[in-house]
């Protein structure tokens, strides 16, 4: 079986610090791998996505992730902050042509400070 | 994409009710997904269905706990006799076709509380 693994449970950053957020998955065979955002008080959305190819990639509002194979990591990085980032953010994993229903991490609350 | 639906928002139901949850998947979707995130732990996957079929339930409870999804009208989950432990935000997500989550999108959750 699948699982996820988010380390930072909370964040605190003040406005333009660096951001990353770990995720690490078990899975022995081909995974694809995804990033949503939750905001105050709003549905989950997809942020940024992996299925192949360049395993650096670029999601929506300055977020990017990057995969390494080797370490079953696909850590969420931003270089600088804003305080409408506040939100909870999930990693989740589905096994490429195996269970396609995505197994999610537990979360990373990030709140920034203006 | 507001277009998933979930109500109500919060529910509050006594120990032993029933508690009914909605959702209302996006238009021309017919895949529905239902997630649990207790407190302090992540989403966990629960039961995804088709028009009047359950494709894969392999996350629900084995007791108490239902879905269903009919030809019209939304996706219910239902909790019989509720306990404090089913005390959770439960999302659901629609997609247009099986097979193809990050095509998904997701509604608000409805938060339920057990007293």
């Amino acid at each position: 079986a699948q699982s996820v693994s988010q380390h930072n449970h909370h964040v605190i950053l003040s406005e333009a610090a660096s951001l990353e957020l770990g995720c690490n998955y078990s899975y022995g065979g081909t995974v694809n791998l995804f990033w949503y955002v939750q905001y105050p008080g709003q549905h989950l959305q997809l942020l940024l996505k992996y299925f192949s190819g360049d395993p650096l990639v670029k999601g929506i509002k300055g977020f990017e992730a990057e995969f390494i194979k080797s370490k079953f990591s696909f850590n969420l990085r931003k270089p600088s902050v804003q305080w409408s980032d506040t939100a909870e953010y999930f990693c989740a994993v589905n096994s490429a042509g195996g269970s396609y229903i995505p197994t999610f991490g537990r979360g990373t609350s990030l709140i920034v400070h203006p | 994409n507001a277009g998933v639906m979930q109500n109500p928002r919060h529910l509050v139901r006594r120990r032993g009710q029933e508690a009914r949850l909605r959702c209302s998947p996006m238009k021309g979707h017919s895949h529905v997904y239902w997630y649990r995130q207790l407190p302090e732990e992540g989403l966990k996957f629960m039961v995804y269905l088709q028009k009047e079929n359950i494709i894969d339930e392999s996350g629900m409870p084995k007791e108490r706990f239902s879905a269903e999804f009919p030809k019209e009208g939304p996706s219910i989950l239902r909790i019989q006799q509720v306990v404090r432990g089913d005390s959770a935000a439960y999302f659901c997500a629609s997609s247009r076709q099986g097979r193809a989550f990050t095509e998904a999108f997701f509604g608000q959750g409805t938060r339920l509380t057990v007293v």
